[in-house]
C-alpha cells in the first residue's frame, strides 16, 4: 500500500522562476493539503484540495496555486519565486472527514538562489 | 492564545526517563487537536487525533490528554527510548476554518542511551 509520494525530492531554482511540485496521495485518500515548512518553524498551511476544488486557503499570496486531478493527485505551483520561498514543501493526504489524521509525504526541498 | 504554542522547544533526557510536553491552542472555536511525530529524514507520522474535552489517547508508551476548556494538551512518553528521539508536533483545527491545521513549532526530543 503506497503512502504519500512527492516529487521531486530536491529542487534548485533562481529568483523569478516558476516551479511545480507533485503529490500522489495515499491509496484511498481523496483530500490533499499542502504545507510550507521553513527552518525552525512548524508546517504552515498553504491550501487544501477536495473534489478537484480548492476547499480552504492559508495566508499565502496568489503566486501559490494548485490543482487536483481526477485521480486525486495534486500539484503545487509557485510563480515569480522569491528567496523567501526556500523551504520544505509537504503534501498530506486524508480521507474526507475532519477527524482523520493526515498522512504526509517526505517533502520537496526547494532552494532559491 | 491566537497561535498554537509548544513547550519546551527542545528536551534532552536519558534512556528510561519519562517525559512530557505541552501544546497550547485557542480554546474558543476548538474543533480538533492532532499530534504528530517527525523523525529526521522521514515524514511526519500521525500519533493521535483528539476532539473531546477530557479525551485521553494511548499508543504503546505514548499517551496524550486534552483540555479544550483551557486550551492545552499534554503528550507523555513513559520510559523514553533512543528511538523516541524526534520532533513532536501538535496542530489545532478551529470551527471557523475546520479544514486548516495550524501547527506549533514542535518539541525536539533527544533521548540519550
Amino acid at each position: 500500500d503506497a503512502g504519500v509520494t512527492q516529487s521531486p525530492t530536491h529542487l534548485i531554482k533562481t529568483r523569478g522562476q516558476q516551479v511545480t511540485l507533485r503529490c500522489s496521495p495515499k491509496s484511498g485518500h481523496d483530500t490533499v493539503s499542502w504545507y510550507q515548512q521553513a527552518l525552525g518553524q512548524g508546517p504552515q498551511f498553504i491550501f487544501q484540495y477536495y473534489e478537484e476544488e480548492e476547499r480552504q486557503r492559508g495566508n499565502f499570496p496568489d503566486r501559490f496555486s494548485g490543482h487536483q486531478f481526477p485521480n486525486y493527485s495534486s500539484e503545487l505551483n509557485v510563480n515569480a519565486l522569491l528567496l523567501g520561498d526556500s523551504a520544505l514543501y509537504l503534501c498530506a493526504s486524508s480521507l474526507g472527514t475532519n477527524y482523520q489524521p493526515q498522512h504526509f509525504g517526505d517533502g520537496t526541498r526547494l532552494s532559491i538562489l | 492564545i491566537l497561535n498554537v504554542e509548544q513547550s519546551p522547544q527542545s528536551l534532552h533526557v536519558q534512556e528510561g526517563d519519562s517525559t512530557n510536553f505541552t501544546c497550547s491552542f485557542p480554546s474558543s472555536n476548538f474543533y480538533a487537536l492532532h499530534w504528530y511525530r517527525w523523525e529526521t529524514a522521514k515524514s511526519p507520522e500521525a500519533l493521535f487525533v483528539m476532539t473531546l474535552n477530557g479525551d485521553e489517547k494511548k499508543k504503546g508508551r505514548i499517551s496524550a490528554t486534552l483540555n479544550t476548556k483551557e486550551g492545552y494538551s499534554y503528550l507523555y512518553i513513559k520510559g523514553s527510548q533512543p528511538e523516541d528521539s524526534a520532533t513532536y508536533l501538535c496542530a489545532s483545527k478551529g470551527m471557523d476554518s475546520s479544514y486548516k491545521l495550524i501547527f506549533g513549532s514542535g518539541t525536539r526530543l533527544l533521548v540519550r542511551p
